[in-house]
C-alpha cells in the first residue's frame, strides 16, 4: 500500500529541546516536502526536496533544517524548538515528473 | 500574492451537485489548475486537476474557462463525507522552482448538510 509515514503523530515538547520528525515513502518518489498548518493561516511549506541530496526552502523554513540522504526518508529536525513552532505538521512526496502529491497523516507538534 | 481566490465557505444539501468556483486571473500557459480537499486535519487529498479541457474522474469534474481565468470544481451528488476545505491551487509544470514550490491558499470550507 502507497504511503507518508510521519512519526511521531503527537508530541509535546519543551523549549529547546532537540526534535526531529521523521517521514518515509513507500513510493521511490524524487520530490519531498514539509508544510504546517495553523489556524487561520492554512497549510504553509517549509521545505521541499526534489530528489536526494537536494533541498530548498519553502515559505517558511526559519527554525527547521531537513535532509535528504535517502530517496524514501525526508526529516524534519527542529534544532531548538520555541512555542511559535506549535502546529500541526504534514509530510507529502510525489513523482518529479508526476501531478499528484500525497500527504501523511500529520504530526501534531506541541512546544511548552 | 495568492494566485487563486476561492470563497471562504459554502454550503450544500445531500445529493446535490456541489459547484465550487475559483479564481486565477494570473494564471500562465505552463500552470495548471489543481484541487485537493482536506477534511477535518487530515492530510490534504487530491481531487482532479486540468491545463485547458475539462476533466472528470471517479471524484469530480473539472471546468475550466476558456481564457483559463478560472475553473469550477463539481461534486455530482454531495455526500455528508464531502464536508471538507477544498483548495484551488495553481502549478506551474515547466519550471523546477514553481513545480516544488506547492503553495495552498486559504480554500473553501464546503459544508454538506442532510
Amino acid at each position: 500500500e502507497a504511503q507518508v509515514t510521519q512519526n511521531p503523530r503527537y508530541l509535546i515538547t519543551v523549549t529547546g529541546k532537540k526534535l526531529t520528525v521523521t517521514c518515509s515513502q513507500n513510493m521511490n518518489h524524487e520530490y519531498m516536502s514539509w508544510y504546517r498548518q495553523d489556524p487561520g493561516l492554512g497549510l504553509r511549506q517549509i521545505y521541499y526536496s526534489m530528489n536526494v541530496e537536494v533541498t530548498d526552502k519553502g515559505d517558511v523554513p526559519e527554525g527547521y533544517k531537513v535532509s535528504r540522504k535517502e530517496k524514501r526518508n525526508f526529516p524534519l529536525i527542529l534544532e531548538s524548538p520555541s512555542p511559535n513552532q506549535t502546529s500541526l505538521y504534514f509530510c507529502a512526496s510525489g513523482q518529479r515528473a508526476g501531478n499528484t502529491i500525497y500527504f501523511g497523516e500529520g504530526s501534531w507538534l506541541t512546544v511548552v | 500574492d495568492a494566485k487563486t481566490t476561492q470563497p471562504p465557505s459554502m454550503d450544500c444539501a445531500e445529493g446535490r451537485a456541489a459547484n465550487l468556483p475559483c479564481n486565477h486571473s494570473t494564471i500562465s500557459g505552463n500552470e495548471y489548475v489543481y484541487w485537493y480537499r482536506q477534511i477535518h486535519s487530515q492530510g490534504p487529498q487530491y481531487i482532479i486537476h486540468g491545463l485547458k479541457n475539462n476533466e472528470t474522474n471517479e471524484m469530480a469534474s473539472l471546468i475550466i474557462t476558456e481564457d483559463r481565468k478560472s475553473s469550477t470544481l463539481i461534486l455530482p451528488h454531495a455526500t455528508l463525507r464531502d464536508t471538507a476545505v477544498y483548495y484551488c491551487i495553481v502549478r506551474d509544470y515547466m519550471t523546477t522552482d514553481s513545480w516544488g514550490k506547492f503553495q495552498f491558499g486559504a480554500g473553501t470550507q464546503v459544508v454538506v448538510t442532510p
